[in-house]
C-alpha cells in the first residue's frame, strides 16, 4: 500500500500569510495527487486534482505543485474562509486509495 | 445541482448489521465511479469501498469480507451494507462521486454527501 504523509501536522497563520503544506507518498505516484479542504463538521471538498489542476470554483491563491514523491500545497494568501483542515491523497493505486493525516491550520 | 444524501446510519451493537443508503441527483449516475470515505470522530479521512460504473469493486483491507457496496442505476442509489461491525467503524460515512464518467474509477472526489454517523457501541 502507499503510504501519504503531511507536514506539519498543524500551524497557526495569519491573514495575508503565504502557507506551504508538504505532502510525501512512500513511493512514486507520479503527478496522481489530490488535495481537499474540509472545515469542522463539513464534508471535504475538493480543491487540487492531478497535484496542480486547480477544481472549478476553487480560488487562485490556492495551488499545488510535486511529482513523484513529494508535493506541495500552497496559499498564497490566507483569508479567514482558508482556516480548516486539509488533506492530501494518492489516486495512482487502488486499492487502497489513501489519504493523508491532514494539516490543520488555525489562527494565530 | 449534483447532490448526494446519505442515510441509515445510528447506533449498533458490535456484531450487527447497518445499511446505508446514498440517493443521487443532478447527474447521470450511471455513468460514474461512487465510493465510500468514512471518518472516525476527530481523524482523518479513510477511503471503504469503491464501485465503479461497469461494477468492478474494491474494498479496503479493513472491511473486506464484511461491507458489500452495491449501486441500483435505476434508483440512482448506492448502497453499503455492514455487517459484523465492530467499534472501530464508528466514523461519519461518506458518499463520494468519482470525477471520471465513463471510465475506471479514478479516484479523484469531485462530490461529497453530507455524511451519515454511524455509532458501534455496546
Amino acid at each position: 500500500d502507499i503510504q501519504m504523509s503531511q507536514s506539519p501536522s498543524s500551524l497557526s497563520a495569519s491573514v495575508g500569510d503565504r502557507v506551504t503544506i508538504t505532502c510525501r507518498a512512500s513511493q512514486s505516484i507520479s503527478t496522481y495527487l489530490n488535495w481537499y479542504q474540509q472545515k469542522p463538521g463539513k464534508a471535504p471538498k475538493l480543491l487540487i486534482y492531478a497535484a496542480s489542476t486547480l477544481q472549478s470554483g476553487v480560488p487562485s491563491r490556492f495551488s499545488g505543485s510535486g511529482s513523484g514523491t513529494d508535493f506541495t500545497l500552497t496559499i498564497s494568501s490566507l483569508q479567514p474562509e482558508d482556516f480548516a483542515t486539509y488533506y492530501c491523497q494518492q489516486s495512482f493505486s487502488i486499492p487502497p486509495l489513501t489519504f493523508g493525516g491532514g494539516t490543520k491550520v488555525e489562527i494565530k | 445541482e449534483v447532490q448526494l444524501v446519505e442515510s441509515g446510519g445510528g447506533l449498533v451493537k458490535p456484531g450487527e448489521s447497518l445499511r446505508l443508503s446514498c440517493a443521487v441527483s443532478g447527474f447521470t449516475f450511471s455513468s460514474y465511479s461512487m465510493t465510500w470515505v468514512r471518518q472516525a470522530p476527530g481523524k482523518g479521512l479513510e477511503w471503504v469501498s469503491s464501485i465503479s460504473s461497469s461494477h468492478y469493486i474494491y474494498y479496503a483491507d479493513s472491511v473486506k469480507g464484511r461491507f458489500t457496496i452495491s449501486r441500483d442505476n435505476a434508483k440512482h442509489s448506492l448502497y453499503l451494507q455492514m455487517s459484523s461491525l465492530r467499534a472501530e467503524d464508528t466514523a461519519v460515512y461518506y458518499c463520494v462521486r468519482d470525477e471520471g464518467a465513463n471510465t475506471v474509477t479514478t479516484g479523484i472526489f469531485d462530490y461529497w454527501g453530507q455524511g451519515t454517523l454511524v455509532t458501534v457501541s455496546s
